[in-house]
């Protein structure tokens, strides 16, 4: 069983740019979260996907948007990039929607320059 | 704004000795408590979970302790080692949503 997988590692931007995020949910896993992970802070909650379908939302603008495909693998794309952007975007699956437990990935370090 | 709230924002703890780590909220329709252990560029590891209906939840030398008439629950680690030397989160959940919310985070040092 293999957990959950993300792509890239690092990522430098500037600011205006366009950035897209990859995440491969843990075998098995039907739903993936987004979360934002600001140095020396919690992660926050971006959105959550099930079965293709956004299914909640954080206090994030629309210039972040995401998408689940088929084999429940999920991107996270940012628009028009601005400098507080710049965090680690971690992604975390479960086994449906009734299921606590989360899992996370390694994650993404986005910096903004 | 925060909605949960954690302390302290760091301790040191010798070898052998036990690390407690608090947390309180105000939602009352939390209803899961999971803790996660974060090692620097590593994403959170799920280390225990706790439902209200319990007090106090123990997995080897992890407990976690529930108050739910305070609103608090903490996470005692029992013969600290140097490799728990890590940020630890508490987090909380409400049953109507699949949202989680974090607390902003423990560093543990052990030091030998």
């Amino acid at each position: 069983e293999t957990g959950v997988t993300q792509s890239p590692t690092h990522l430098i931007k500037t600011r205006g740019q366009q950035v897209t995020l990859r995440c491969s949910s843990q075998s098995g896993h039907n739903t993936v979260s987004w979360y934002q992970q600001a140095l020396g802070q919690g992660p926050q909650f971006i959105f959550q996907y099930y079965r293709e379908e956004e299914n909640g939302r954080g206090n994030f603008p629309p210039r972040f948007s995401g998408l689940q495909f088929p084999n429940y693998s999920s991107e996270l794309n940012v628009n028009a990039l601005e400098l507080d952007d710049s965090a680690l975007y971690l992604c975390a699956s479960s086994l449906g929607l009734a299921i606590r437990e989360q899992f996370f990935g390694p994650g993404t370090r986005l910096t903004v320059l | 704004q925060q909605q949960v709230k954690q302390s302290p924002q760091s301790l040191i703890v010798q070898k052998g000795g036990i690390s407690i780590i608090n947390c309180a909220y105000e939602n009352t329709a939390f209803d899961y408590f999971p803790w996660y252990q974060q090692f620097p560029g590593k994403g959170p590891a799920l280390l225990i979970a706790i439902r209200p209906d319990v007090s106090e939840k123990k997995e080897g030398r992890f407990t976690i302790s529930f108050n739910k008439s305070a609103k608090q629950f903490s996470l005692h680690i029992m013969d600290s080692q140097p490799g728990d030397s890590a940020t630890y989160f508490c987090a909380a959940r409400p049953g109507s949503d699949y949202k989680l919310s974090f607390g902003a985070g423990t560093t543990v040092t052990v030091r030998a």
